[in-house]
């Protein structure tokens, strides 16, 4: 089962470069998440999507955008990178449970580092 | 911005002892409180999802309860061995019901010592 991929695996870019992370899942989940892991700071949430065509901000979405244009694919985007966004970049998608509980599956992570 | 904090950040244990650490998380609208295990290297697994106050689960050696009346959460590890070495997340489910993600502690790194 592949669960969550995310393409590339790791990354190096010049400052003021773009690109684009690309997370995957083929379980059929409804939301999907990126989130950035600093060292000390845990994972915190930068931009999520409760469906096909929606977008929402998290806690840290400056300097990212992103698009879920098909269900099965939240696509982050850095416009002009720059160093504070080096960091290890994880996707998760998750499903609804009863009581509004939901369990988040992650993929293996993108490790970014902008120079 | 929500508040979960866990501790200790780090602890080291030797193998075949028990260890227990501690997630606290707001008490107000509580929807549910996970436990994620995060091995280096790897991504986060789901280890338990809580969601009523008094709960236990249990997995193996590995248990956690749960008191959503004063907001926090024990996890246990009983006859700690090297394979339980990761580091340890706590994720409360945002009070929107979970749509807008969890919001997750730093964790609690353990380092299980031969």
């Amino acid at each position: 089962n592949a669960g969550v991929t995310q393409t590339p695996k790791f990354r190096v870019l010049k400052t003021g470069q773009s690109m684009t992370l690309l997370c995957a899942q083929d379980m059929n989940h409804e939301y999907m998440y990126w989130y950035r892991q600093d060292p000390g700071m845990g994972l915190r949430l930068i931009h999520y999507s409760v469906g096909e065509g929606t977008t929402a901000k998290g806690e840290v979405p400056d300097g990212y955008n992103v698009s879920r244009l098909k269900k099965q694919n939240f696509l982050l985007g850095l416009e002009s990178a720059a160093p504070s966004q080096t960091s290890v970049y994880f996707c998760a998608s998750s499903y609804p449970l009863e009581g509004g509980r939901t369990e988040a599956f992650f993929g293996q992570g993108t490790r970014l580092t902008v120079v | 911005i929500l508040n979960v904090e866990q501790s200790p950040q780090s602890l080291h244990v030797q193998e075949g002892d028990s260890t227990n650490f501690t997630c606290s998380f707001p008490s107000s609208n509580f929807y549910a409180l996970h436990w994620y295990r995060w091995e280096t290297a790897k991504s986060p697994e789901a280890l338990f999802v809580m969601t009523l106050n008094g709960d236990e689960k249990k997995k193996g050696r590995i248990s956690a309860t749960l008191n959503t009346k004063e907001g926090y959460s024990y996890l246990y590890i009983k006859g700690s061995q090297p394979e339980d070495s990761a580091t340890y997340l706590c994720a409360f489910t945002n009070p929107g019901g979970g749509a807008d993600g969890l919001t997750f502690g730093k964790g609690t790194h353990l380092i299980i010592q031969p």
